[in-house]
């Protein structure tokens, strides 16, 4: 049982370009969801998912975009990358918690830290 | 704006000591306080977590405190072990979404031996 996989782990990127980030889970968890983490900034929600199919807005989405194509893929793209996206990124996967019921636990992968120049 | 504020950014005690860090929300509608623990190069891990029908949970040497009406809550790590050295976060979930969640800005402890 591997969790929660992250690729790269480390990418440069140039101002313009484009690329994904890959996360995987092997758990079966219908949730899954991308933060990026900033010093001082604390986990920001960029996109996250319930199930195969559904995918919503976090608080930090412009600039990226995501799909849901099987219950253990949620990938990232950047599409025109910018300085401003140079961040560590966290793919978070759990069983999805309905409204009301207390959520259950969050596992995160390892990151990927991202630098654009 | 920070919808969770979290203190102090940095903490320095000696092995043994008890460190306390502590967040403030002000959006009634979270109900669900988790702390999640993150050692350099890894991602976060929950830790211990909390609902706002107790005052008070411990696990091991871990307790969260709760006050609602201040709309506060603190981490508090007994007998504190250089182990213990990670950055901490706060963080809160509303019933309505209850796998949303919003995080404070972290907390980076260092345990002396």
């Amino acid at each position: 049982n591997a969790g929660v996989t992250q690729t790269p782990k480390f990418q440069v990127l140039k101002t313009g370009q484009s690329m994904t980030l890959q996360c995987a889970q092997d758990m079966n968890h219908e949730y899954m969801s991308w933060y990026r983490q900033d010093p001082g900034m604390g986990l920001r929600l960029i996109h996250y998912s319930v199930g195969a199919g559904i995918t919503d807005q976090g608080e930090v989405p412009n600039g990226y975009n995501v799909s849901r194509s099987t219950t253990e893929d949620f990938p990232l793209r950047l599409l025109s990358a910018a300085p401003s996206q140079t961040s560590v990124y966290f793919c978070a996967s759990s069983r999805y918690t309905p409204p009301g019921e207390p959520p259950y636990e969050q596992y995160f992968g390892p990151g990927t830290r991202l630098t654009v120049t | 704006q920070q919808q969770v504020k979290q203190s102090p950014q940095s903490l320095i005690v000696q092995k043994g000591g008890i460190p306390i860090i502590n967040c403030a929300y002000e959006n009634t509608a979270f109900d669900y306080f988790p702390w999640y623990q993150q050692f350099p190069g890894k991602g976060p891990a929950l830790l211990i977590a909390i609902r706002p029908d107790v005052s008070e949970k411990k696990e091991g040497r871990f307790t969260i405190s709760f006050n609602k009406s201040a709309k506060q809550f603190s981490l508090h790590i007994m007998d504190s072990q250089p182990g213990d050295s990670a950055t901490y976060f706060c963080a809160a979930s509303e019933k309505s979404s209850g796998d949303k969640l919003t995080f404070g800005t972290g907390t980076r402890l260092a345990v002396r031996p």
